[in-house]
């Protein structure tokens, strides 16, 4: 399977803990974003990186959460100190480096804290 | 920045047609995309726009015009399995960041 990859594709923990996710782009993508959504909702930009420089960060993002691309292959979300309205699904997409830019996105890791 | 308006529900019976209206608002035009979203899946490219017209792909057609800030997604021969979110974007300048509207939730109906 060549997509994009997602781990774990479920997390559930308690108030307070830190999380980490990963995602594996498809191999020739040098474009990777991470996006959070909740029911009901459209994708919420959080991220994106070109290579391993973070290129964007959304304004709605805290100080809790943390992505790295250290390589400028997968990419790692963290968030610090979680809260129950850090309960959404995180999705990961990426895109090739030139022409058309549509995303394939991963399946998401979806977070529960309880 | 980017303002994305879709309506949040439609109703549709199997084998007619269904167009899926978008109106955005952007601070620089690069294209337009929609994809499609089945409850607890990923989105999925369906189409992607950037000159005034309709583009066919199968079942599915979309149709965009710059100038009044307006794209439709048109779905002939509906199929059960086509109910789902449709989920209309629009990226800024540098593909850097994509909006997604809030989706429209399509149902199916015998």
């Amino acid at each position: 399977d060549t997509g994009v990859s997602q781990d774990p594709r479920h997390k559930i923990t308690k108030r307070g803990q830190n999380v980490t996710f990963r995602c594996d782009p498809i191999s020739e993508h040098n474009r990777l974003y991470w996006y959070r959504q909740t029911l009901g909702q459209g994708p919420e930009f959080l991220t994106y990186f070109q290579n391993e420089a973070q290129l964007e960060k959304s304004r709605l993002l805290s100080d809790r959460f943390s992505a790295e691309r250290p390589k400028g292959s997968f990419s790692t979300l963290e968030i610090q100190r979680t809260e129950q309205g850090d309960s959404a699904m995180y999705l990961c997409a990426s895109s090739p480096p030139a022409g058309r830019t549509e995303a394939f996105f991963g399946q998401g890791t979806r977070l529960t804290v309880v | 920045g980017q303002n994305i308006d879709q309506p949040t529900e439609m109703t549709a019976t199997e084998g007619a047609i269904v167009q899926i209206n978008c109106t955005y608002q952007t601070s620089g035009f690069n294209g337009l995309f929609w994809y499609q979203q089945h409850a607890g899946e990923a989105p999925t490219f369906l189409s992607y726009n950037v000159l005034d017209g309709l583009e066919e792909k199968g079942r599915f057609s979309s149709f965009l015009s710059r100038s009044k800030g307006y794209s439709y997604l048109l779905l002939k021969e509906l199929q059960m399995k086509d109910s789902a979110s449709y989920l209309c974007a629009a990226p800024s300048g540098g593909y850097q960041k994509v909006t997604f509207g809030t989706g429209t939730k399509l149902q199916v109906i015998p």
